[in-house]
């Protein structure tokens, strides 16, 4: 079985500072992994995903998130925090399989300090 | 525009009213996907259509009927609801198949704001 783990429910950045939103899964195969983002009232939408090759994965936005598989991670990062960042982001995981099903953790949400 | 529709955005009813929530997708996917986000939980999937046929039903109880007419429509009845049903109603979709299918993301609608009185 899949499962996502993200390690604080809520994080705090000044704007200009570095955003790293932790993530970790668990898979007993070699897995696909997805950043979602989601602000107020709206659905969420596709920051970047990892499926093969290289490891390094950049997405929308300035955002980047490394999968490394020895610590079961793919933390998101951006360097220098803008008040738009401001949003609830979502780390999940798929196994490819027959019905692409997505296995999500439960949400950070990034709040940005002037 | 996310190519993924959902209306109504908001709905208020009352626990024995019957109402519907409508998706619609705009991406030539074949499947679909129906999830409940409530407060302080993780997206949970309740059911999943591929080309019109259920392939997923999440232990959802009996007062949600799913309707996937055709692979660009999805339908989520409901009747009879309970308060603990107040939540975001989300759809999605995504092409299913063989290759590179399995490596493509989920496209979400804005969702539905649904309260139960």
């Amino acid at each position: 079985a899949q499962s996502v783990t993200q390690l604080g429910s809520h994080v705090s950045v000044s704007e200009g500072a570095l955003v790293l939103l932790r993530c970790n899964y668990s898979s007993s195969v070699p897995p696909y992994l997805f950043w979602y983002v989601q602000y107020p009232n709206q659905g969420l939408q596709l920051l970047l995903k990892y499926t093969t090759g290289a490891t390094l994965v950049k997405g929308i936005n300035g955002f980047e998130a490394e999968f490394k598989k020895s610590e079961t991670s793919f933390h998101l990062t951006k360097p220098s925090a803008h008040m738009s960042d401001a949003a609830e982001y979502f780390c999940a995981v798929s196994d490819g399989g027959a019905t692409n099903k997505l296995i999500f953790g439960t949400g950070t949400l990034l709040a940005v300090q002037p | 525009e996310t190519g993924v529709t959902q209306t109504p955005r908001h709905l208020v009813m009352g626990m024995t009213n019957k109402k519907s929530l409508k998706c619609e997708q705009h991406l030539g996917h074949n499947a679909m996907y129906w999830y409940k986000q409530s407060a302080k939980k993780p997206l949970e999937l309740m059911f999943v259509y591929n080309f019109k046929e259920q392939t997923e039903n999440n232990s959802v109880p009996s007062r949600f009927s799913p309707e996937c007419p055709n692979s660009s429509h999805l339908f989520l009845h409901l009747h009879t609801l309970q308060p603990e049903d107040s939540a975001l109603y989300l759809c999605a979709s995504s092409p299913i198949g063989m290759g590179e299918s399995s490596n493509q993301p989920q496209h979400f609608g804005d969702g539905t704001r649904l309260s139960i009185l």
